[in-house]
């Protein structure tokens, strides 16, 4: 079945450094990539999708690129910020199915 | 406009109580989702609703577990004789229609103790 693995957390990393959060998937058809982000206290929110290879999705200076050769969706940004920090959560959607298959999860802490 | 709601945010049962979970979907949003997040785990899918009609079931774990949308907004997560091992954190979300790449906003979830 399908399934997305994520990069073992916690992660920690200063202010203003650069920040890449591996995501992989497995998928029988063409599914549309997503990071969704839980920050303390809140629910989980959309940060960013892609639905189709190569397209790019970006939001808050967070970027991810679906990759279908390497079946990978990893985040980046170039300079986090302590707002940051947060647990991120990588997810995949089936074209033809309406449910989110979630990653574990990445626990992301941004000392000042 | 107001997001989606969930009630009680806490609840706490003994084992073998029957517990029921309430979730409040964006008006107007047709799909409706329940999911189950352990400690430490991404959310795993339970139950999708488009309309009233479950269209999904295939997340249910047992036949404890049953959700009801009898209107085609409101609805209820129903768990049957609770075992330890249902506790977890409980969400929904909804979406303006059922389909793979619509965002899905989530509520603040139900925590659920079986003690």
């Amino acid at each position: 079945g399908d399934s997305v693995t994520q990069m073992e957390g916690p992660v920690t990393l200063s202010e203003e450094a650069c920040l890449t959060i591996n995501c992989t998937y497995t998928a029988t058809g063409y599914p549309s990539l997503f990071w969704y982000v839980q920050y303390p206290g809140e629910g989980l929110q959309l940060l960013l999708k892609a639905t189709k290879a190569d397209d790019k999705g970006s939001n808050k200076g967070f970027e991810a690129t679906y990759r279908k050769e390497t079946t990978s969706f990893h985040l980046e940004k170039g300079s986090v910020q302590v707002s940051d920090s947060a647990v991120y959560f990588c997810a995949l959607s089936e074209l033809g199915a309406q449910k989110l298959v979630f990653g574990q999860g990445t626990r992301l802490t941004i000392n000042p | 406009g107001a997001g989606v709601s969930q009630t009680p945010s806490n609840k706490v049962t003994e084992k073998g109580k029957y517990v029921e979970l309430r979730c409040d979907p964006i008006s107007g949003h047709t799909a409706l989702y329940w999911y189950r997040q352990s400690l430490g785990q991404g959310p795993e899918f339970l139950i999708y609703f488009q309309g009233t009609g479950a269209a999904d079931d295939s997340g249910l774990p047992n036949d404890r577990f049953f959700a009801v949308r009898p209107e085609g907004s409101v609805s209820t997560l129903k768990i049957q004789r609770t075992e330890r091992g249902d506790s977890a954190v409980y969400l929904c979300a909804s979406s303006s229609s059922g389909t793979s790449y619509n965002e899905q906003f989530f509520g603040p979830g139900t925590r659920l103790t079986v003690l």
